[in-house]
């Protein structure tokens, strides 16, 4: 089947500073990959779409210039979270389409202290 | 837009016994239909799907869910259930033209207890 995998799977960083989380789709390759947002014990919110080759769509709300995608090939789209802050901490999850369904990763907990 | 609703936040059942989570959707055009399961710190898997065709869809572990056109609904029933279904179950819809954007339920939290 097909597998996505986040890198890392967690991480602590200082407020100000920037992190970036990897997603990468293994054995397809994926023109679309969808960036999520999950709250404890929250539904996800989507936060931006991610398209190969292209500029990301961000949803409303969403603030672009602080959650930077880059969806530079077919099996990798990366997501910065720049200066970040202590209400960025949450769990990050990313999807990369298939022909009629989304194949998610395994997530990424972000805690900003 | 399409908009899902999950009735129920926490469904807590029997080791064995019967249970059905609640999905309703609303959408002006066609969609997909999805159940996602997450287990606790990680992502979601797919659970079942309904795409076209026979209206019951059906899982390997047991899950089955029902589309109801008339109704909008798309319920997730398993006859009984075990302690390693405890999870958060997620209903999702997506267009099935564009970009496959998903949209999700609330979530309902189903607690196995023995």
């Amino acid at each position: 089947g097909a597998v996505v995998s986040q890198h890392p799977s967690w991480v602590i960083c200082k407020s100000g500073t920037s992190v970036k989380i990897e997603c990468r789709s293994l054995d397809f390759q994926a023109t679309t990959m969808f960036w999520y947002r999950q709250f404890p014990k929250q539904s996800l919110m989507l936060m931006a779409t991610s398209n190969e080759g292209s500029k990301a769509t961000y949803e409303q709300g969403v603030e672009k210039d602080k959650f930077l995608i880059n969806h530079a090939s077919l099996t990798l789209s990366t997501l910065t979270v720049t200066s970040a802050h202590p209400e960025d901490s949450s769990f990050y999850i990313c999807s990369a389409t298939g022909t009629y369904e989304q194949y998610f990763g395994p997530g990424t907990r972000l805690t900003v202290t | 837009a399409q908009s899902v609703t999950q009735l129920d936040s926490q469904v807590p059942v029997f080791e064995e016994a019967p249970v059905e989570l609640r999905c309703n959707y609303s959408s002006s055009v066609s969609v997909y239909l999805f159940w996602y399961v997450q287990y606790p710190n990680q992502g979601l898997q797919l659970l079942l799907k309904y795409l076209s065709g026979s209206t019951l869809v059906e899982s390997i572990n047991g899950f089955e869910a029902e589309f109801n056109k008339s109704q909008t609904s798309f319920h997730l029933r398993k006859p009984s259930v075990h302690i390693s279904d405890t999870a958060e179950y997620f209903c999702a819809v997506s267009l099935i033209q564009g970009a496959q954007k998903l949209v999700f339920g609330q979530g309902t939290r189903l607690t196995i207890n023995p």
